[in-house]
């Protein structure tokens, strides 16, 4: 079984400052990471994913994540951020053995407010 | 628009009455994924589809819920004598590959 965190319910910062995003994870097997984004009453958008190789990846948006297998975390960031990357921002697991069918595990969010 | 469809948005039922839901994934993708997303928590697995057999059925699945997905194109979720506590939104998602699962845009049940 896999579970994830996201240490930050909720994230406020100006526009044009830098954000970190943090994501850990739990899980026995090897997994697959990924970032979602939400915004209101829509559906999720992949921001980015990492499968193999580098352990920096790069999304869309300008923002990229860094995979740290021995403190199993995943985090986002983003070097300056924008009003239109206020949103609520998931970080899920799939099981790459495909054991699981490649469900995803979601943590439960993390509410991104950038103010001006 | 060729991204992954679903209908209703929004619905609004009183307790006891039964709903269903549809989802029409992107054309050719074979693997389809239903989520259950309630206020303030992440999408939660309830169900999944490769072509039109369903291979997988979480425990939130009760006996109440029903998906099918005939021929492998678009499918239906049920959700028989609706509950308050099923009021959430309902996501559907679709993939060809493994690692990237595409979203539709939910549909919104409240329960009355």
């Amino acid at each position: 079984a896999q579970s994830v965190t996201q240490l930050d319910s909720q994230v406020p910062v100006f526009e044009e400052a830098p954000v970190e995003l943090r994501c850990n994870y739990s899980s026995s097997v090897s997994v697959y990471l990924f970032w979602y984004v939400q915004y209101p009453n829509q559906g999720l958008q992949l921001l980015l994913k990492y499968l193999s190789g580098s352990t920096l990846v790069k999304g869309i948006n300008g923002f990229e994540a860094e995979f740290n297998k021995s403190q199993t975390s995943f985090h986002l960031r983003k070097p300056s951020v924008h009003i239109s990357d206020t949103a609520e921002y998931f970080c899920a697991v799939s099981d790459v053995s495909g054991g699981s069918n490649y469900k995803l595990t979601f943590g439960k969010g993390t509410l991104l407010t950038v103010n001006p | 628009d060729t991204g992954v469809s679903q209908d209703p948005r929004h619905k609004i039922t009183k307790r006891g009455q039964n709903v269903t839901f549809r989802c029409d994934p992107i054309s050719e993708h074979n693997r389809l994924y239903w989520y259950r997303q309630t206020l303030g928590q992440g999408p939660e697995f309830l169900t999944y589809f490769q072509n039109e057999a369903q291979l997988e059925k979480s425990r939130l699945l009760s006996d109440r819920f029903s998906a099918e997905r005939p021929k492998g194109s678009f499918s239906t979720l049920e959700i028989q004598r609706t509950e308050q506590g099923d009021s959430a939104m309902y996501l559907c998602a679709s993939c060809l590959i493994y690692n990237e699962q595409f979203f539709g845009p939910g549909t919104r049940l409240t329960v009355l």
